[in-house]
């Protein structure tokens, strides 16, 4: 896969933080995170643009590697309803921007 | 803003017959938009892109003559899918790119599930 998530499944206390990671080798222009529920599309949460951005949204925060071809999503204070998939996914110039998805983290948050 | 919109949500069809799901951005024009499909605990696999007025562009293994694309004005886009079977049964998904400023933005449907009988 062309984009590495780590971990596959998280499972954590409410109020507990969590990170996700998404790894891979190409470089990309821009690297969003969605996060998807059963049954639903993916949501955007957050859209990276430049090498090294650090952006927030609410208790979200992603960063994209100064490589561009890496980043983190850090969730904090978690509550129930942060449950779901979250995938990060890259933009890539030479492929006329399609987005491509990685494989997904699996997130449960016990109450 | 950036609201996306699917119908049918989901769909049971018979093996053979045509289903047709419409793919619509109800608040800013999509130049382009895409054709996702998921399979039950799958990331999202890009099927088709296609641009307002253009022929669509396939992925490598997507036959274009079984999933019809046609993206007809800047706010509409339909996925047909001919002469459909068991296998073909999945969650399709749109998402649709807008212009200017939020050019590489992506805003996601919220699917529809079919299932072939």
């Amino acid at each position: 896969q062309l984009l590495e998530q780590s971990p596959q499944f998280l499972s954590i206390q409410e109020g507990e933080n969590l990170t996700v990671y998404c790894n891979s080798s190409s470089v990309f222009s821009s690297l969003q995170w969605y996060r998807q529920e059963p049954g639903e599309g993916p949501v955007l949460l957050i859209a990276l643009y430049k090498a090294g951005e650090l952006t927030s949204n609410g208790r979200l925060t992603a960063q994209f590697g100064i490589t561009r071809k890496d980043s983190f999503l850090n969730i904090s204070a978690s509550i129930p309803s942060d449950v779901g998939i979250y995938f990060c996914a890259g933009q890539l110039k030479a492929a006329g921007n399609k987005l491509t998805f990685g494989g997904g983290t699996r997130v449960l948050v016990k109450p | 803003g950036a609201v996306v919109s699917q119908h049918p949500s989901w769909v049971i069809c018979k093996s053979g017959t045509s289903v047709k799901i419409e793919c619509r951005s109800l608040d800013f024009q999509a130049t382009t938009m895409f054709w996702y499909r998921q399979f039950p605990k799958q990331s999202l696999m890009l099927m088709a892109t296609s641009n307002e007025g253009s022929k669509a562009t396939y992925e490598q293994g997507v036959e274009k003559d079984k999933f019809l694309i046609n993206h007809a004005s800047l706010t509409l886009s339909t996925l047909t899918v001919t002469s459909a079977h068991p296998e073909d049964s999945s969650f399709y998904i749109c998402s649709a790119r807008g212009l200017g400023d939020r050019l590489y933005e992506q805003y996601f449907g919220p699917g529809t599930r079919l299932t072939v009988t």
